[in-house]
């Protein structure tokens, strides 16, 4: 069965570092999709990105975060200055149908920021 | 965006039993709804697609409610294998909104 890749399963930064996070999208999937879940609480959306560009994003998504797809495999997202409150499981999930449509959920990046 | 609300339980029943959840939703202009499964920390996995006219997969049961705002998924005969937390997803446009999710326990 097709799936939804990332990369790395944990990573650990300091304060204020970059982080990039990488997900590889099942193949004829062209939505993508960053969440993210701190300990304990419950899955929230982030953003959406179709075509090289922002479908929508969340507030948590601020100036701090961008998405891009380099090179027509990867998608990533990228977090400029982590803060320790960025310390959460960051969820990619991918769909082909676009608007209001079931999600494909890799299985994780555990990002700890100290 | 409005809120999607979860009894977070824990709902705790023994094997055989039949389980039901409901979540509620606050977006009236809300058009697809989902339930996902998630076991501990790892990702939501889709359980399946929930419609106005019902929608039924083995011993799993899903319906739509739109005038109160509310869907539901009904387990039954429990299984130890359906011990996971269940979320709501409301899906509107190219996001969807996750309720905190159910936690349910089936004990043997």
């Amino acid at each position: 069965e097709p799936e939804v890749t990332q990369t790395p399963s944990h990573q650990v930064t300091q304060m204020g570092q970059e982080v990039i996070l990488r997900c590889v999208p099942i193949s004829n999937h062209l939505y993508f999709y960053w969440y993210r879940q701190i300990l304990g609480q419950k899955v929230e959306f982030l953003v959406s990105f179709y075509n090289n560009e922002i479908s929508e994003k969340s507030e948590i998504f601020d100036d701090q975060f961008s998405v891009e797809r380099p090179d027509g495999s990867n998608f990533t997202l990228k977090i400029r200055s982590t803060k320790l409150e960025d310390s959460a499981m960051y969820f990619c999930a991918t769909g082909w149908a676009g608007k209001d449509e079931k999600l494909f959920f890799g299985s994780g990046t555990q990002l700890s920021v100290l | 965006r409005k809120e999607v609300e979860q009894d977070p339980g824990p709902f705790n029943v023994p094997e055989g039993a039949t389980v039901a959840f409901n979540c509620t939703y606050s977006n009236s202009a809300s058009q697809s709804f989902f339930w996902y499964r998630q076991d501990c920390r790892k990702e939501p996995k889709l359980l399946m697609s929930v419609y106005s006219s019902g929608n039924e997969d083995g011993r799993f049961t899903a319906q739509l409610n739109r005038a109160s705002q509310y869907i539901s998924l009904l387990i039954r005969d429990s299984k130890l294998s359906d011990s996971a937390t269940y979320l709501c997803g409301d899906t509107g446009g190219f996001k969807t909104i996750f309720g905190a999710g159910t936690r349910l326990f089936v004990k043997a």
